[in-house]
């Protein structure tokens, strides 16, 4: 089984639409993050949490949620889809060691039409 | 504005050949990580480097951290088509924060 893993792992919702991304990981770490990949950008990260009670934005917040439900649960929420947030959306966890590894899901691919 | 700059973006050459993509910052780093992702999959960490002017070779990849801890670089030799993907860097910086800041991607193909 993946150490991270997404769910769903496609999805295409209409504009206006509230929609979830969940993630969920075995890897017993304390930091998760959500990050979003565009072409030419890279990965931007949408929002973090170090622990269960630590949730922080990130530098393209606007426009999502997110919810840590557990140590091994995060999940993103866009409250009212919109076209330009159609993107792949990536989960990830790390140690809290300085300078340890992140560990990806496979992502979500969303389509907001 | 991009707080990492990977140069070049696209690199399609042919099987044998070498390469280097740069990695690039105004900004100093705790340390560097170079991650590959493949189609359809989340990227995965290739090294990290932490000393400035530190050296690190993973079979053909070479990956150096500059002095200043403010760019790196990767150097593929003789690169096969099994070396296709894109390639990410990553830096943390020196902050309570381990948060992670990435490039573009060089997204590099190999022909055989």
């Amino acid at each position: 089984d993946a150490d991270v893993t997404q769910t769903p792992r496609n999805r295409i919702t209409k504009t206006g639409k509230r929609i979830m991304l969940e993630c969920s990981q075995t890897k017993g770490h304390d930091r998760m993050y959500w990050y979003r990949q565009d072409p030419g950008l890279g990965l931007r990260l949408i929002y973090y949490s170090f622990d269960v009670k630590d949730i922080n934005k990130g530098e393209i917040s606007d426009g999502y949620s997110v919810s840590r439900q557990a140590q091994a649960k995060f999940s993103l929420s866009l409250e009212s889809a919109i076209p330009n947030q159609t993107a792949l959306y990536f989960c990830a966890t790390s140690g809290t060691g300085t300078n340890t590894e992140a560990f990806f899901g496979q992502g979500t691919r969303l389509t907001v039409v | 504005t991009q707080l990492l700059e990977q140069s070049p973006q696209f690199l399609s050459i042919q099987e044998g050949e070498n390469l280097t993509v740069y990695c690039n910052s105004s900004s100093v780093f705790s340390s560097l990580q170079w991650y590959r992702q493949e189609p359809g999959e989340g990227p995965v960490l290739l090294v990290t480097v932490v000393t400035g002017g530190e050296v690190k070779k993973l079979k053909r990849l070479t990956f150096q951290f500059g002095d200043a801890r403010k760019d790196s670089s990767l150097h593929i030799t003789a690169a096969q088509p099994g070396d296709t993907g894109l390639y990410l860097c990553a830096g943390a910086r020196f902050q309570g924060a381990q948060k992670l800041v990435f490039g573009q991607g060089t997204r590099l193909t190999i022909n055989p």
